[in-house]
C-alpha cells in the first residue's frame, strides 16, 4: 500500500479482555516499530522488529504485552488481560533500513473500560 | 536521565516570526536525528532529517551539534499552518528511536 495501515482504528474493550492490534507496514520496509501515546503525552517505544525478529523488546511494559511479525510484513501487538492504564493510541511505524526516518500509521485508539 | 529532552513550550508566536526549538540527547553514540511534526490527534509525520552539516528545507533549518549533543529546528516566517507539536527524534546504534515529548507551537494571526 501507499502508507502504513493499522486496524482497527478504534477499539473499546472491557478490563481483563485480550486485544490484538494489527499493523501493515509500507511494502518493502524491513524495520517496524510499535509505540504508544497516552493523551497529551510523548511517544513511548514498545518494540522494534528487523525482519521477523525483535532485537529489542525492552520497551514492552509488562509480560501482558507481546508482538510478532510474520513474513517480514504484517505485525500484531497483543495485550492480554487489558487494564485501564493500557488505554492509549498505539502507533506503528516502518522504515526501509533501520535508522532511516520512519513513517507512521494512523494508530489504533484503545480504550479499556 | 531521559534519552531525549525537549522544552515542551508552549511557544505562541505571531505570524511571520522566527522561532527555534532545541533538543538535547544523552547517548553520544546516537547516529540519526530527525524532526517530526504532530498535529492534534494525528500520527507524527517526518518533517526532516538532521545532518551534521545542517540542512534547510524552505523555511525550515535543522542543525546538529554532536559535541554538545543537541539538535535544533528553526522556522522562519511562521505561518498559521505551522501550528503543531514538533518532536525531536534520536536513533541509537541499536535502532531504537527515542522521541522527545514535543514542543507545542501556536502561530497567532
Amino acid at each position: 500500500g501507499a502508507g502504513v495501515s493499522q486496524s482497527p482504528s478504534n477499539k473499546v474493550t472491557e478490563k481483563g479482555k485480550d486485544v490484538e492490534l494489527r499493523c501493515d507496514p509500507i511494502s518493502g520496509h524491513t524495520a517496524l516499530y510499535w509505540y504508544r501515546q497516552s493523551l497529551g503525552q510523548g511517544l513511548e517505544f514498545l518494540i522494534y522488529f528487523q525482519g521477523n525478529s525483535a532485537p529489542d523488546k525492552s520497551g514492552l511494559p509488562s509480560d501482558r504485552f507481546s508482538a510478532e511479525r510474520t513474513g517480514g510484513s504484517v505485525s500484531t501487538l497483543t495485550i492480554q488481560r487489558t487494564q485501564q492504564e493500557d488505554s492509549a493510541v498505539y502507533l506503528c511505524a516502518s522504515s526501509l533500513p533501520p535508522g532511516q526516518g520512519t513513517y507512521f500509521g494512523p494508530g489504533t485508539r484503545l480504550t479499556v473500560l | 536521565r531521559k534519552e531525549v529532552e525537549q522544552d515542551p513550550g508552549p511557544f505562541n508566536v505571531p505570524e511571520g516570526a522566527t522561532v527555534a526549538f532545541n533538543c538535547t540527547y544523552s547517548n553520544s553514540a546516537s547516529q540519526s536525528f530527525f524532526w517530526y511534526r504532530q498535529d492534534c490527534r494525528k500520527e507524527p509525520k517526518l518533517l526532516m532529517s538532521v545532518y551534521s552539516s545542517g540542512n534547510e528545507d524552505g523555511r525550515f533549518t535543522a542543525q546538529l551539534n554532536r559535541a554538545s549533543q543537541y539538535i535544533s529546528l528553526l522556522i522562519r516566517d511562521s505561518k498559521l499552518s505551522d501550528s503543531a507539536t514538533y518532536l525531536c527524534v534520536v536513533n541509537t546504534p541499536t535502532y531504537q528511536f527515542y522521541f522527545g515529548t514535543g514542543t507545542s507551537l501556536t502561530v497567532i494571526p
